[in-house]
């Protein structure tokens, strides 16, 4: 079936440094990703969504300047968090949604876990 | 807009016992609804969903659900707890994108 790889799986950053997590459809063409953030016992509060060859459309409260969105073609998508702080640190997922066929799906990442020192 | 509410942080049953999450949902046009379950430090595994049709929905590892639309709810179930249940659960409804609840801890005990 579909497969959405997240990479990686866990990092350790010091203050102030960029991370790039990736995120790939592996078997289906997706227009449209999602990406989310949890924070520890809470539920996964929707950062942006990510359109293919267009600008993300960020929820209220995230910046966009600090989470920054690509999804340059239709399996690729990265949230780089740029001059990352310890209040950054959190588990981040992705999602890619299938809209081929009739019957669309949308399928998660394994998540990454980001902790910034 | 929409929106779903889980009643209920954390549920503790017995192995063997019957498990019911509680999930209700706001929305304004007729909903497509999720059941997921989340393993510690991983991310999320679809457990069953409802979009037209049969309003009673079967998903993996036995669990199910109803989508009652008089009640605006789409609770979850299943007949007899395993040890392996325990994770946390999260409903979630869609429009042009997929809102989740504040989620359900699982705890089974032996």
């Amino acid at each position: 079936g579909a497969v959405v790889s997240q990479h990686p799986s866990r990092v350790i950053c010091k203050s102030g440094t960029s991370v790039k997590i990736e995120c790939r459809s592996l078997d289906f063409q997706a227009t449209t990703m999602f990406w989310y953030r949890q924070f520890p016992k809470q539920s996964l509060m929707l950062m942006a969504t990510s359109n293919e060859g267009s600008k993300a459309t960020y929820e209220q409260g995230v910046e966009k300047d600090k989470f920054l969105i690509n999804h340059a073609s239709l399996t690729l998508s990265t949230l780089t968090v740029t001059s990352a702080h310890p209040e950054d640190s959190s588990f981040y997922i992705c999602s890619a949604r299938d809209s081929a066929g009739t019957n669309e799906k949308l399928f998660f990442g394994s998540g990454t876990q980001l902790s910034v020192l | 807009a929409q929106s779903v509410t889980q009643l209920g942080s954390h549920v503790s049953v017995s192995e063997g016992a019957l498990v019911l999450l509680r999930c209700n949902y706001s929305s304004s046009v007729p909903p497509y609804l999720f059941w997921y379950v989340q393993y510690p430090n991983q991310g999320l595994q679809l457990l069953l969903k409802y979009t037209t049709g049969a309003t009673l929905v079967k998903g993996i590892n036995g669990f199910e659900a109803e989508f009652k639309k008089s009640e605006t709810s789409f609770h979850l179930t299943k007949p007899s707890a395993h040890m392996s249940d325990a994770a946390e659960y999260f409903c979630a409804v869609s429009g042009d994108k997929l809102i989740f609840g504040t989620g359900t801890r699982l705890q089974v005990f032996p």
